[in-house]
């Protein structure tokens, strides 16, 4: 069936550093991949997301690109910000489901110091 | 617009006891679905609907019922509710049309507790 596996947090950066979250997906087909955020105390939000291979998905600094080779979706941000401290969820979306459910990885907690 | 909206906020249950969830949207979306979030687990999916009036199951549905009479509501119960319960629950809505890979929207979610 498929899946989605995150790295293990949690991953503590100081503000301005690189980040990499790394994600890779199992699917029989081509799915759709995403990236939500969830901040303290709240719902999970869009990121980005990405439909097809080599699409690169953007948004609030942050990229990940749908490599199919490597079936990854990793997300990077240039410079992080106290303001990035969250968790973040990998997810995809098989497009022959009609239920558009979403498959989500076990999440991801980022904690940026000053 | 509200978004997605989910009562209660947090609700303390007692084993055996029940207790209902409901969640409702304005987007005036099709498609609205029940998720668990577990520490370690990611988010899992209990019931989902394709439209006002159908439910269908998804990966974790023993031990909830759900109800979509009107479009705009999405209602998860628990009829005799169990320490494996406690979680944290998360409804989200999406426009769902055919052929497009939808962004979904969720509520802020609903922490229980049950002793």
């Amino acid at each position: 069936g498929n899946s989605v596996t995150q790295m293990e947090g949690p991953v503590t950066l100081s503000e301005e550093a690189f980040l990499t979250i790394n994600c890779t997906y199992t699917a029989t087909g081509y799915p759709s991949l995403f990236w939500y955020v969830q901040y303290p105390g709240e719902g999970l939000q869009l990121l980005l997301k990405a439909t097809k291979a080599d699409d690169k998905g953007s948004n609030k600094g942050f990229e990940a690109t749908y490599r199919k080779e490597t079936t990854s979706f990793h997300l990077e941000k240039g410079s992080v910000q106290v303001s990035d401290s969250a968790v973040y969820f990998c997810a995809l979306s098989d497009p022959t489901d009609s239920s558009y459910k979403l498959i989500f990885g076990s999440g991801t907690r980022l904690l940026v110091r000053p | 617009n509200a978004g997605v909206t989910q009562t209660p906020k947090f609700r303390v249950l007692k084993t055996g006891q029940s207790m209902t969830l409901l969640c409702a949207q304005d987007m005036n979306h099709e498609y609205m679905y029940w998720y668990r979030q577990d520490p370690g687990m990611g988010l899992r999916l209990i019931h989902y609907s394709v439209g006002e009036g159908t439910t269908a199951k998804g990966e974790v549905p023993d031990g909830y019922n759900v109800s979509r009479l009107k479009k705009q509501n999405f209602l998860l119960g628990l009829e005799s509710a169990a320490p494996s319960q406690t979680s944290v629950y998360f409804c989200a809505s999406s426009a769902g049309l055919a052929g497009r890979q939808e962004t979904q929207y969720f509520g802020p979610g609903t922490r229980l507790l049950v002793l």
